[in-house]
C-alpha cells in the first residue's frame, strides 16, 4: 500500500514564528487531506488539497501532486495551535472509496 | 460541514464484557469509517462501509465487528474485551460533494477505550 511519511516528527515554536511541516507520498493519490488532533483527541478539518494551494487565515496548504508532498504553513503561531498534525491519502489515479491512509504525525508544541 | 457523534467517549471496562461503541452522523453520508489510534501514533483503519448492509474489514486487522443498518447509524462492538483492545476509536464520515470537487472525511470525537 501507499506509504506516508511526515517532517519533522516534532516542532517546538515560539509564539509568533512561522513553521513548514512536510508530507511525502510514495504514490499516486487523489485525495488528501490535512487534520489537526487537539489535546482531547478531536481531529479537525483543516485542508482537502490532492493538488493546488489553498489558504485559510494563517494556515496555507500546498501539495505538488507530480512530485508526491505537500506542505502545511502554519504563520504567526498561537498556543492554540499545539497538537498533532496528520496528513492523510488516498492511493490511486482516480477516486476510490476514500479510504484514508495516515502519515504518523507531526507533533506541534507553541510556547509563549 | 458534518456532525459525528460517538458515545461512550471514555469507557474503563473488564475484561471478558462485551462492549458496543456507538456512532452516528446526521448528513445522510454514505460512506463510514471506524479508524483505531494508539497513544502517539497514527489513525489505521479497521472496518468501512459504503452504505446500508455494506461493510468491509480496513487496512488494520480487528478482533471487532460493525454493522450498517441504517444510514446515520454505524456502531462497533466487541464480543470479549481484553488489554490488548485498549485504544481511541475514531469514527468518520464523508461524501464527494459535486458542486465543489471535494472529498473531505469527517470525524467525531473518538471513543477512549480501556479494558482492565
Amino acid at each position: 500500500g501507499i506509504q506516508v511519511e511526515q517532517s519533522p516528527p516534532d516542532l517546538i515554536l515560539q509564539e509568533g514564528a512561522n513553521s513548514t511541516l512536510r508530507c511525502n507520498f510514495s504514490d499516486s493519490v487523489n485525495n488528501l487531506q490535512w487534520f489537526h488532533q487537539n489535546p482531547w483527541g478531536q481531529l479537525i478539518n483543516l485542508f482537502y488539497i490532492p493538488s493546488g494551494t489553498k489558504q485559510n487565515g494563517r494556515l496555507s496548504a500546498t501539495t505538488v501532486a507530480t512530485e508526491r508532498y505537500s506542505l502545511l504553513y502554519i504563520s504567526s503561531s498561537q498556543t492554540t495551535d499545539s497538537g498533532v498534525y496528520f496528513c492523510a491519502v488516498e492511493g490511486g489515479v482516480t477516486g476510490g472509496g476514500n479510504k484514508l491512509t495516515f502519515g504518523t504525525g507531526t507533533q506541534l508544541k507553541v510556547e509563549l | 460541514e458534518a456532525d459525528i457523534y460517538q458515545t461512550p467517549r471514555y469507557l474503563v471496562i473488564g475484561t471478558g464484557k462485551k462492549i458496543t461503541l456507538e456512532c452516528s452522523q446526521t448528513m445522510g453520508h454514505d460512506k463510514m469509517y471506524w479508524y483505531q489510534q494508539d497513544p502517539g501514533m497514527e489513525l489505521h483503519l479497521i472496518h468501512y462501509s459504503y452504505g446500508v448492509n455494506s461493510t468491509e474489514k480496513g487496512d488494520l486487522s480487528s478482533e471487532s465487528t460493525v454493522s450498517r443498518i441504517r444510514t446515520e447509524h454505524f456502531p462497533l462492538t466487541l464480543e470479549s474485551a481484553r488489554p490488548s483492545h485498549t485504544s481511541q476509536y475514531l469514527c468518520a464520515s464523508s461524501e464527494y460533494f459535486v458542486g465543489d470537487s471535494t472529498y473531505e472525511q469527517y470525524f467525531g470525537p473518538g471513543t477512549r477505550l480501556t479494558v482492565t
